[in-house]
């Protein structure tokens, strides 16, 4: 079974702070996700990675950076936390771009 | 534009009783449908997928979803109803220009025993 790990489950951070939310997948898989969860909203993809040191923009980037310096590992950053960042993170990996996306359990961010 | 439409914010169905739970889409190439599941405080987890062939698709825990093509269409369903299948489901589509997965807002499905 595809297994993604989040380096953790529920975050407080201050206004201001720099952020780092870490994904690991261990499927070998070439792409990787980052989303935010919002009520009403749905998923919206932030950032999206194809392969090592690749990325992308996705809906919503503003206020977000990515890293990806290993196949396995997908490092969301928020650079300067706000409260509007306060909000459910989620990754997920693929074996391709457009196909089945396996998640992890998510790291529910409160910014204070 | 790739969209995808979950028109019932909740649904409800009591124990045992058929459930389906709707989406609609449109995109500009074959889609690739699929639906997800997630329970309070997790992750997504992946139920069922189309991608060609059989426009019935049957999926993890009973839970099978019909694509039909004329409607754009991709309901979840099942035919009889537990109360752990309570949760929030996603509908979600990839087709067109763009390999990315664009997601529903969610149905909240709450069976009631």
């Amino acid at each position: 079974d595809v297994k993604v790990t989040q380096s953790s489950r529920y975050l407080v951070k201050r206004t201001g702070e720099k952020v780092f939310l870490e994904c690991v997948q261990d499927m070998d898989h070439e792409n990787m996700f980052w989303y935010r969860q919002d009520p009403g909203l749905g998923l919206r993809l932030i950032y999206f990675s194809y392969d090592v040191k690749m990325k992308e923009k996705g809906d919503i980037p503003e206020g977000y950076s990515v890293s990806r310096e290993k196949k396995e590992r997908f490092s969301l950053i928020l650079e300067s936390a706000s409260t509007n960042q306060t909000s459910m993170y989620l990754c997920a990996s693929s074996l391709f771009p457009g196909g089945t996306q396996y998640f992890g359990p998510g790291t529910r961010l409160l910014v204070l | 534009a790739q969209s995808v439409a979950q028109p019932e914010d909740q649904v409800n169905v009591a124990e045992g009783n058929p459930l389906t739970v709707k989406c609609t889409y449109s995109v500009s190439g074959n889609p690739y449908l699929f639906w997800y599941v997630q329970y309070p405080n997790r992750g997504l987890q992946f139920l069922l997928k189309y991608i060609t062939g059989d426009n019935l698709v049957k999926g993890s825990y009973g839970f099978e979803a019909e694509f039909n093509k004329s409607q754009t269409s991709f309901h979840l369903k099942k035919p009889s109803a537990l109360v752990s299948d309570s949760a929030l489901y996603f509908c979600a589509v990839n087709g067109g220009a763009t390999n990315k997965l664009i997601f529903g807002t969610g149905t909240l499905l709450a069976v009631q025993p």
